[in-house]
């Protein structure tokens, strides 16, 4: 089966400037995940759906970061405008969702670089 | 903040050794994970544990929950080159709809 699908895998942009990020779940996974992984640190859950629905967003930095999953399907993670402090590895996972057994399947990543 | 703790931060071993990595919290967690990520991929699950005090074994790698569901540990027996990667622990709460918390990891090198 497909595996979690992220586009672009590489992101320069310069602060100020707007990106947004890709991402086409496993079919059928009801749950997906946003994380940001910054060097030498685990990732972090920035957002969390259910179906097109936002379960979890308390870790995300609403006054410059918006994600949306139109259709429950795919979904878009987006930052406007960027810091540099946002350079980091974002992740997109996708789950079925069923605890306790909820193993979520990872795609490559975004590396993004503010510059 | 990180609610769990993993240490070492790094390790670097010759092929055949063996080594332990551990995660701890002062939080209870209903489920915790282990997961593998090797340099541009994303993190693959190893292994979930349930239950205190459980031991799952896969093949030369064994894990261990805690009997207060604190705490785990990731055993490598005879580590071979393909073990290199950062080992990441993630923790679920029972009221968390799923969502875990990752640790920062572990770095393990194993060369031949």
């Amino acid at each position: 089966e497909a595996g979690v699908a992220q586009s672009p895998r590489y992101k320069i942009i310069e602060k100020r400037q707007s990106v947004a990020f890709w991402c086409n779940p496993i079919s059928g996974h009801a749950t997906l995940y946003w994380y940001q992984q910054i060097l030498g640190q685990g990732p972090k859950l920035l957002i969390q759906f259910q179906n097109n629905g936002v379960v979890d967003d308390s870790q995300l930095p609403k006054d410059r970061f918006s994600a949306e999953r139109l259709k429950g399907v795919d979904s878009t993670l987006k930052i406007q405008p960027a810091k540099l402090e946002d350079s980091a590895v974002y992740l997109c996972a996708s789950s079925l969702g069923l605890p306790p057994y909820n193993e979520q399947f990872f795609g490559p990543g975004t590396r993004l670089t503010v510059l | 903040t990180q609610l769990l703790e993993q240490s070492p931060q790094f390790l670097s071993i010759q092929e055949g050794e063996n080594l332990t990595v551990y995660c701890n919290s002062s939080s209870v967690f209903s489920s915790l994970q282990w997961y593998r990520q090797e340099p541009g991929e994303g993190p693959v699950l190893l292994v979930t544990v349930v239950t205190g005090g459980e031991v799952k074994k896969l093949k030369r790698l064994t894990f261990q929950f805690g009997d207060a569901r604190k705490d785990s540990s990731l055993h490598i027996t005879a580590a071979q080159p393909g073990d290199t990667g950062l080992y990441l622990c993630a923790g679920a709460t029972t009221d968390s709809w799923g969502k875990l918390q990752f640790g920062a990891g572990t770095q393990v090198v194993v060369t031949p």
